[in-house]
């Protein structure tokens, strides 16, 4: 089963808001990604975590707290985020090492107003 | 980091052609991953291929990393094939580098 889900699917928020985006792979990789996708652009990585440990942060602002509190689960904490934030962000998880595959959730539409 | 360059931008393809999608990189890689975005957003992938050639179904995939090209192959396309068509590349790290995609309209 080669499936990453995301919830939600849809999300609205205020700039004064606080919440949380979700995904959940059961393929027993241990290495899970985020990435921002604006409109007519290509992903950009954000976070990548190997073995539940923070590896690569782009240089993404704190307004963003990336959460990996197991081994199939990955959050992201959004809070007082601004509207060019409104993006869609996707959800990726791969076997540990490189080169591997990486395989993306259907992400989450995010919109702040 | 690692320029990945798609070719053509944009493609409009009548029903039961078939077409070529090219994706040159610039530097030596370990990684090549083809995807196709639905217009759900759902990235979905088609093939990794870091050198050598794939088939599956209607798409082909051909790496030439001693050149740093590779081509996707899409024939007898059908409706569903619409949607932007991404390569990425990675060396020996996590970071997939994209390039700016193909979008592609497939008309009935």
């Amino acid at each position: 089963d080669t499936e990453v889900t995301q919830t939600p699917k849809h999300l609205v928020m205020g700039m004064t808001n606080k919440k949380s985006l979700k995904c959940e792979q059961h393929m027993g990789h241990r290495a899970m990604y985020w990435y921002k996708q604006k409109a007519k652009k290509p992903p950009e990585l954000m976070f990548v975590y190997s073995y539940e440990k923070l590896s690569i942060n782009e240089s993404v602002p704190s307004r963003f707290s990336p959460e990996c509190p197991n081994s199939s689960l990955l959050n992201l904490h959004l809070h007082a985020l601004q509207p060019e934030d409104s993006a869609l962000y996707l959800c990726a998880s791969s076997q540990v090492g490189t080169p591997e595959t990486q395989y993306f959730g259907p992400g989450t539409r995010l919109l702040v107003l | 980091g690692i320029q990945v360059e798609q070719s053509p931008p944009d493609l409009i393809l009548q029903e039961g052609a078939n077409s070529t999608l090219r994706c040159n990189f610039s530097d030596s890689v370990n990684n090549l991953q083809w995807f196709h975005q639905n217009p759900w957003g759902q990235l979905i992938n088609l093939f990794y291929i870091p050198s050598g050639t794939k088939q599956n179904g209607r798409l082909s995939a051909t790496t030439v990393a001693t050149e740093r090209y590779s081509l996707l192959y899409i024939s007898s396309s059908q409706t569903t094939d619409s949607g932007v068509y991404f390569c990425a590349v990675s060396r020996y790290d996590y970071k997939l580098s994209f390039g700016a995609g193909t979008t592609v309209t497939v008309r009935a």
